[in-house]
């Protein structure tokens, strides 16, 4: 399957501080990017949909100005957990949908396990 | 409100027996459906997706859709304890995919 890999894979971080996660469609163009987040024995919550080139379109409930979302290239998207505090902790994942077939698939990242002290 | 519903389980089956896992979902324009399926601890993995009514086979999965019900299942024949995970429900629409909350699976050797 397609390949889409997120970086870091696990961060621990202090309250306060502010989290970068990248994710990379590594052998397809991914026009669209999607960012999840997953709570222990949760579904997957989605909170943004991003397009390479502009703003993402957030979830209702997602603050837009603390998960910040670039989608910068067809290759690479972020997502910044900005002032993270204990909460925030979680599983983010990111996927990604655009040329490979089929199109109209989302293929997953690896996820990245947050935890913030 | 676009709605994917999944019975969140568990299901225990035996090891060798057939694993049905069913969804419904709300949005009759609904084209696209998927499978994925998502281990403890991990992200989801697709497994099959489906566009025409009717049976779509891959090795031991086959993958069942119904529109005019609004139903789609997934079997999963010869099951094996390595099976056993969470298998999330999908559909998409307008560019956007609906996840069902997952059905837990257990394959009991």
């Amino acid at each position: 399957g397609a390949v889409v890999s997120q970086h870091p894979s696990w961060v621990i971080c202090k309250s306060g501080t502010s989290v970068k996660i990248e994710c990379r469609s590594l052998d397809f163009q991914a026009t669209t990017m999607f960012w999840y987040r997953q709570f222990p024995k949760q579904s997957l919550m989605l909170m943004a949909t991003s397009n390479e080139g502009s703003k993402a379109t957030y979830e209702q409930g997602v603050e837009k100005d603390k998960f910040l979302i670039n989608h910068a290239s067809l290759t690479l998207s972020t997502l910044t957990v900005t002032s993270a505090h204990p909460e925030d902790s979680s599983f983010y994942i990111c996927s990604a949908g655009g040329t490979r077939e089929p199109t109209d698939t989302q293929y997953f990242g690896p996820g990245t396990r947050l935890t913030v002290l | 409100q676009k709605e994917v519903e999944q019975n969140s389980g568990p299901l225990s089956v035996p090891e060798g027996a057939i694993a049905s896992l069913n969804c419904t979902y709300s949005d009759r324009g609904s084209q696209s459906f998927f499978w994925y399926r998502q281990y403890s601890g991990k992200s989801p993995e697709l497994i099959m997706f489906i566009y025409s009514n009717g049976d779509k086979e891959d090795g031991r999965f086959t993958a069942q859709l119904n529109k005019a019900s609004q139903y789609v299942s997934l079997l999963i024949r010869d099951s094996q304890p390595s099976d056993s995970a969470t298998y999330l429900c999908a559909v998409e629409g307008f560019n956007k995919f609906y996840f069902g909350s997952g059905t837990k699976l257990n394959v009991k050797p």
